[in-house]
């Protein structure tokens, strides 16, 4: 299929090495976040959430920050291997106010490349 | 436990039809959600949909409309299709909506649109 992430920002990494991938959101009142993976071809896939009332979360091999001061969250993948090749997105959740509904933005997506 | 279905995954449509596309939610996932993927725009929220209701709805024109069976299994329509319409669409299903559950997503449907 095609390649929905053509014109993304390119982190490349040596295999083995720790990668981070960065997200700027966007609303304060934003109050879950997750990270997801996107092979070419495939839909998101769940890496890691986080609530705001956390500011670290591990999982296996990935760590993701939230820095509420700054809107900022990022992922760590620790010893990058060639599988780990993909689109990274975060996205924030916004409740709305209403009874269980929210909103969901995502970020534009970063493409970690491995180096062998 | 199967995963999240969508169907067709791949298809054509000339400007001015209309398309309908198909999301099979995972087993005892009542919430349903809707996106579009373009190499433009991103991942973008259409709506979701929660016991047969439109809970919440994205910036999208009135061309996009959705609908969720009692069994949760959910459809979108888009209407009157325009060349930028083509995208990625993608299902994603959890179990009682977009807050604080795991959301899955489906392989989604490619359209294309000539």
């Amino acid at each position: 299929g095609e390649s929905v992430g053509l014109h993304l920002p390119t982190l490349s990494v040596q295999e083995g090495d720790n990668s981070i991938i960065n997200c700027a959101y966007s609303n304060s009142a934003s109050d879950y976040f997750i990270w997801y993976k996107q092979e070419s071809g495939k839909g998101p896939q769940f890496i890691i959430d986080i609530r705001s009332n956390m500011d670290k979360r591990q999982g296996q091999r990935v760590t993701v920050l939230l820095n509420k001061t700054v809107k900022h969250l990022s992922l760590q993948i620790a010893a990058t291997q060639p599988g780990d090749s993909a689109v990274y997105f975060c996205a924030e959740i916004i409740p709305t106010g209403y009874s269980s509904a929210s909103k969901i933005i995502f970020g534009s997506g970063t493409r970690l490349s491995i180096r062998p | 436990k199967a995963g999240v279905t969508q169907t067709p995954r791949y298809l054509i449509k000339t400007r001015g039809q209309q398309v309908t596309l198909s999301c099979s939610p995972i087993s005892g996932h009542r919430s349903v959600s809707w996106y579009q993927q373009t190499p433009g725009q991103g991942l973008q929220f259409l709506f979701e949909y929660f016991s047969e209701t439109q809970r919440n709805k994205g910036n999208f024109p009135g061309r996009f409309s959705g609908r969720q069976f009692s069994n949760s299994r959910s459809e979108m329509n888009v209407s009157t299709l325009e060349l930028g319409d083509s995208a990625l669409y993608l299902c994603a299903s959890s179990q009682t909506g977009l807050q604080g559950n795991t959301i899955y997503f489906g392989e989604g449907s490619w359209l294309t649109v000539v």
